[in-house]
């Protein structure tokens, strides 16, 4: 079975600009989440998604938004972008939506870079 | 406010010694917590997962404890391999009932390095 993937693995953007990332969780997997990791740090929590809901969000801006599909596959936006946005962006997929001591499945991430 | 620390931020050791990585907690309510191992570029892959009612559990040559006490874990690496270079990264889930969320508490990981 295909694991997570997201989509792209790299974008380049300048300051001001708008981004939209993708994700596809593992087939099953109706929890979707959004982590920022910017280099040498751990990854932040942005988002939860579960049956296309929003069950989490962490502390980041407005300009930062994400649903999730009828195939619970998901996106995340982030508009005005900033020079400090530059991070890999992972997504991590689950089959429930919590208190399951199941391992969340990260994908790869998109490297964000910001000119 | 939730914090997961660990130490050291980096180690260097020579392929086939042993190693152990810290990791100390603040978290509350505590759910599990986990160990992920991540490669240079790649996304965090699991290891171990732990509840409340465990001290140790093994995936191969890696060991993780858990002292709930003292909110601390370990992370022993056995006869290390160049492939276990990567960063390992501790994690703490706290869930509240109400509302049914699930919050992971990142550290900022341990950069292993092995040298043959």
């Amino acid at each position: 079975d295909a694991g997570v993937t997201q989509s792209p693995t790299h974008l380049i953007k300048t300051r001001g600009q708008q981004v939209t990332l993708r994700c596809s969780p593992i087939s099953g997997h109706k929890s979707v989440s959004w982590y920022q990791q910017v280099l040498g740090q751990g990854p932040q929590f942005i988002f939860q998604y579960y049956e296309k809901e929003e069950r989490g969000r962490g502390n980041f801006p407005d300009r930062f938004s994400a649903r999730q599909f009828p195939n619970y596959s998901s996106e995340l936006n982030v508009n005005a972008l900033l020079l400090g946005d530059s991070a890999l962006y992972l997504c991590a997929s689950s089959d429930v939506q919590g208190n399951s001591n199941q391992p969340q499945h990260f994908g790869d991430g998109t490297r964000l870079s910001i000119l | 406010k939730n914090q997961v620390e660990q130490s050291p931020q980096s180690l260097i050791i020579l392929e086939g010694k042993n190693c152990t990585l810290q990791c100390n907690y603040t978290v509350s309510p505590f759910s599990n917590l986990r160990w992920y191992k991540q490669d240079t570029g790649r996304g965090p892959v699991s290891l171990t997962i732990m509840t409340f009612s465990e001290n140790t559990k093994s995936n191969g040559r890696y060991t993780a404890t858990l002292d709930a006490d003292t909110k601390q874990s370990s992370l022993h690496i056995t006869a290390s391999q160049l492939s276990d270079s990567a960063s390992y990264i501790c994690v703490v889930s706290a869930y509240t009932s109400r509302g049914g969320n699930e919050k992971l508490t990142f550290g900022t990981g341990t950069r292993l390095t092995i040298i043959p």
